[in-house]
């Protein structure tokens, strides 16, 4: 099966950066996802990684490290509106298909 | 990127009646969309994978007499709870894959009284 672990909950400034973890355990690697979940709206894609390292996106940037079963999320000069809940998900075994797994989510809480 | 619309947003039933919540792909066809159920502060559970043409595929423990899901058209997937419950009242949001990519609908809030 999979399993994939987060931080339940982050507080962080406005302005500063913030680091969210993501753990995994998969049989079969097939990409990792980032969404983002404001409260009451549904997800929205921020990130895909398949190779190892770090890929930037304006504020956002996502890491990936295969070997060790670790992802992190990079949010970079905090907003009031990135308060949200970050979910890791992970497509299932096997290509062509995108069930995707998720983590509980890390809720951000972004302070002035 | 692509868009993806459910419909209702809100919706408050009954207990006992049936609610129809529709999952469009707008700009794109979808031979397989997903949906999803979210409890407050509790991850996404996916319920059943929808597949255009055929029966739907549900996850373990979901009841399938009770979370009617068809697919008929390739935008277009609808999810039927039959005989709600208040204990069925939950955040029900559907998604659609575009050429490796996931796209979901806004989400459905269901509030059966």
């Amino acid at each position: 099966g999979q399993n994939i672990d987060q931080p339940t909950e982050m507080t962080a400034t406005e302005g500063a950066i913030v680091q969210i973890n993501c753990t995994y355990q998969t049989s079969g690697f097939n990409g990792l996802f980032w969404y983002q979940q404001h409260a009451g709206e549904a997800p929205t894609f921020l990130s895909y990684n398949v190779l190892d390292g770090l890929e930037e996106k304006g504020r956002f940037s996502s890491f990936l490290s295969r070997s060790k079963g670790y992802s992190y999320l990079l949010l970079k000069e905090l907003q009031m509106k990135d308060s949200a809940s970050y979910l890791c998900a992970l497509p299932p075994r096997g290509a062509g298909s995108y069930q995707l797994t998720f983590g509980k989510g890390t809720k951000l809480s972004v302070i002035p | 990127g692509a868009v993806v619309s459910q419909h209702p947003s809100r919706v408050i039933c009954k207990s006992g009646t049936s609610v129809k919540i529709e999952c469009r792909s707008l700009d794109f066809q979808a031979t397989t969309m997903f949906w999803y159920r979210q409890f407050p502060k509790k991850s996404l559970m996916l319920m059943a994978t929808s597949n255009e043409g055929s029966k739907a595929t549900y996850e373990q423990g979901v009841e399938k007499d009770k979370f009617l899901i068809n697919h008929a058209s390739l935008t277009l997937s609808t999810l039927t709870v039959t005989s709600a419950h208040p204990e069925d009242s939950s955040f029900y949001i559907c998604s659609a894959d575009d050429t490796g990519e996931l796209f979901f609908g806004e989400g459905s809030r269901l509030t059966v009284l």
